[in-house]
């Protein structure tokens, strides 16, 4: 049973550029959260997803970004034009319908901004 | 709103115990939960509080008192391999994982 996979693992984009971040869960989990997390720092929610449902995205900056869980394939974290800022570690973590007290991540996509 | 405060950095020396602790504040309470991150890795799952009392996992137990909102992650034998990042953690009613900050454990030899 494989792991909550992120790819790519490292992105590097100009300013201004697009950037899509991939995350597929694990088997059986319907529940997917993105996290961004910058260096020496907590991991900072910024949307919670379901099959074709955004179920709580209280997290995320009102512009550029945008988050999709489709009924096939992966979750997609875009965020267009990029901005230094941007640049951080983006982690995705999955859960089963049952429950939400432990979360599986993924080894994460860091995001460089140049 | 929800807020977990915990201390930013604990120091600990190989071999000894050290207790982390986290206090929440929440609207709706499920649970405390724990997780282990080295430094470039993912977060992985230690344990889970749903009610009062102590939880052993091998090395590691967690303790929960929903009267006090507070709860620790209790560290036994540190080895250095555990010199990492600690977090607590919350599911709310809505089935959202909210995190602390997270605290940094130094393990001196």
């Amino acid at each position: 049973n494989a792991g909550v996979m992120q790819n790519p693992r490292h992105l590097v984009r100009r300013r201004g550029q697009e950037a899509r971040l991939r995350c597929s869960p694990m088997k059986g989990h319907s529940h997917v959260y993105w996290y961004r997390q910058l260096p020496e720092e907590g991991l900072k929610f910024m949307v919670y997803l379901q099959k074709e449902n955004i179920i709580d995205e209280s997290g995320m900056p009102k512009e550029r970004f945008s988050a999709e869980f489709p009924k096939e394939g992966p979750s997609i974290l875009r965020i267009q034009q990029v901005v230094r800022g941007d640049s951080a570690a983006y982690f995705c973590a999955s859960s089963p319908r049952t429950t939400n007290t432990e979360a599986f991540f993924g080894q994460g996509t860091r995001l460089t901004v140049v | 709103g929800q807020s977990l405060e915990q201390p930013s950095e604990v120091t600990a020396v190989e071999g000894a115990i050290v207790q982390i602790n986290c206090t929440y504040q929440t609207s709706g309470f499920y649970g405390l939960s724990w997780y282990q991150q080295h430094d470039g890795g993912a977060p992985t799952f230690l344990s889970y509080n749903g009610l009062d009392g102590l939880e052993e996992t091998g090395r590691f137990s967690s303790f929960l008192s929903r009267s006090d909102s507070y709860g620790y992650l209790l560290l036994q034998e540190l080895q250095m391999k555990d010199s990492a990042s600690y977090f607590c953690a919350v599911p709310n009613r809505d089935d959202k994982i909210i995190f602390g900050k997270g605290t940094r454990l130094h393990i001196l030899p």
